[in-house]
């Protein structure tokens, strides 16, 4: 089943403990990008990947650290998290391509609490 | 900065009835323009996706219009069902970056359906 799948799908953590979340896409996808979604705000880019070590900023990227060393992978590292990055995050992959192209597909989201 | 507006913020309707959710965006240099849906605490789910040289699409109950000179898309939904409720998202993928850049997304519609 073509998918993007996320983990951990819940983290609560406390002020400065690194964590990563992974993305991982089964569709052989060029494009790739990580959101936030919050109350009010709704769904901002943090960081978005054209292909295997491209990577560039979002409308959010302070605080974020991303990696593409494979195709498929594309996980989110937060250094030092805050309570402000508090939220719940989404991975996002998408082709180029054919008539639907960068149709962008997400995955199930990750619930993040900084305490 | 592009921004997209969806109106209205919330909607509430008998079963059975046909409805049309707004979306607006204010710079008319999209490369596509993509409708979610969004259940409470999960991901996201592609609808319909237009290209800009395209004028609607449609899947099943679903309809989405595209007029990009005047930023406006609509999702029309014929004879509404509960399992309709959720939250629908409209996003579009700017024209910049050979189409890689990342979505912006309006703040949704959260639509209800009485039974």
């Amino acid at each position: 089943e073509a998918q993007v799948t996320q983990n951990p799908r819940y983290l609560i953590t406390v002020t400065g403990k690194k964590l990563t979340v992974t993305c991982s896409q089964n569709m052989n996808h060029e494009y790739m990008s990580w959101y936030r979604q919050d109350p009010g705000l709704g769904l901002r880019q943090i960081y978005y990947s054209m292909n295997v070590e491209v990577t560039d900023k979002g409308d959010v990227p302070e605080g974020y650290k991303v990696s593409r060393k494979e195709k498929r992978n594309f996980p989110l590292i937060l250094e030092s998290p805050s309570p402000n990055q508090t939220s719940l995050y989404f991975c996002a992959s998408s082709y180029k391509g054919g008539g639907t192209s960068y149709e962008q597909y997400f995955g199930p989201g990750t619930r993040l609490t900084v305490t | 900065k592009q921004e997209v507006t969806q109106i209205p913020a919330a909607l509430s309707v008998p079963e059975g009835e046909n409805l049309v959710l707004n979306c607006s965006f204010t710079d008319s240099a999209i490369y596509n323009l993509q409708w979610f849906r969004q259940d409470p605490g999960k991901g996201l789910t592609s609808l319909l996706l237009i290209q800009s040289s395209q004028r609607e699409q449609t899947s099943g109950r679903l309809n989405a219009s595209l007029d990009k000179s005047s930023g406006r898309s609509t999702l029309y939904i014929a004879a509404s069902q509960p399992g309709d409720s959720a939250t629908y998202l409209c996003a579009v993928r700017p024209t910049s970056g050979g189409g890689a850049d990342g979505l912006t997304f309006g703040k949704g519609t959260h639509l209800i359906i009485q039974p």
